[in-house]
C-alpha cells in the first residue's frame, strides 16, 4: 500500500516556466511534509518542508501548498531553470510521542527536465 | 558545519557476504535513520536510532541491523547479502532540539552485490 502518491512521474518545462508536482497522502497521522531534490548519484537534499498548521510556505522560487482536508500537497517551482533538472521527491512523516519526526514515507519521485 | 557523512561511497560485495556501512550525523544531531533506495525508486525507511537504541523499524528482515555509538555515529550491517540488496543506502540525521526537527540526508553508500 503506497501511502504517498506522487504525480506526474516526469515533467518537462521550458526555462522560466512553472513546474508543479503533486502529492496525496492517506495517513492522517502524518505531520511533517518535506520535499527533496536529488541529482544522479547524490543523496536527497532538503528543499522545503511544511507542517499542517499552515497552508502555504515559500522559500525563494519554491512554494509548498498544503490542503489538509484533501490530504494533498504540492511543490511549485517558479521561474524554472535548467539547473533545477533533477528528481523531486515528496515525503511525509508522523510525529512520535516525543514530537520527533521518526519515519519518512516517500513518493516515487518526479523527474523534472527544464529545457533551455 | 559538516553535514551527514557516510562511508564508504561505493563498494562491491559477493552474495552471502556481510557489509558494514558507516554514518556520522550532522553536528548537533542525535537521531540517525537509515534508508534503502533502489534504482529509480524513493528511499525506504529501514530503522532509526536514538540514544543508542533502535527506536523504530521499517519492513526489513533481521539481516539488517544497526548500532549507534555514544558520539551519535551509526553503523548499518547487512548479513547474508542478496542480489536484491544492491541499492543506495542513505543515512539521515535529525534532532528534536535543533534545526526544527528537520531530516537531512548524506550522499549515500552505493552497494553492489554480485
Amino acid at each position: 500500500q503506497q501511502q504517498v502518491k506522487q504525480s506526474p512521474q516526469s515533467l518537462i518545462v521550458q526555462k522560466g516556466g512553472i513546474s508543479i508536482i503533486n502529492c496525496a497522502y492517506e495517513n492522517t497521522a502524518f505531520d511533517y511534509f518535506p520535499w527533496y531534490q536529488q541529482f544522479p548519484g547524490k543523496g536527497p537534499a532538503l528543499l522545503i518542508a511544511i507542517r499542517p498548521d499552515v497552508s502555504e510556505k515559500k522559500e525563494g522560487r519554491f512554494t509548498i501548498s498544503f490542503n489538509k482536508s484533501a490530504k494533498q500537497f504540492s511543490l511549485h517551482i517558479m521561474d524554472s531553470q535548467p539547473g533545477d533538472s533533477a528528481t523531486y521527491f515528496c515525503a511525509a512523516s508522523p510525529l512520535d510521542s516525543g514530537g520527533s519526526n521518526y519515519k519518512l514515507t516517500f513518493g516515487k519521485g518526479t523527474l523534472l527536465t527544464v529545457n533551455p | 558545519d559538516a553535514g551527514v557523512t557516510q562511508s564508504p561511497t561505493h563498494l562491491i560485495k559477493t552474495r552471502g557476504q556481510q557489509v558494514t556501512l558507516r554514518c556520522s550525523p550532522k553536528s548537533g544531531h542525535d537521531t540517525v535513520s537509515w534508508y534503502q533506495q533502489a534504482l529509480g525508486q524513493g528511499p525506504q525507511f529501514i530503522f532509526q536510532y536514538y540514544e543508542e537504541e533502535e527506536r523504530q523499524r521499517g519492513n526489513f528482515p533481521d539481516r539488517f541491523s544497526g548500532h549507534q555509538f555514544p558520539n551519535y555515529s551509526s553503523e548499518l550491517n547487512v548479513n547474508a547479502l542478496l542480489l536484491g540488496d544492491s541499492a543506495l543506502y542513505l543515512c539521515a540525521s535529525s534532532s528534536l532540539d535543533r534545526d526544527g526537527n528537520t531530516i537531512y540526508f548524506g550522499e549515500g553508500s552505493w552497494l553492489t552485490v554480485v
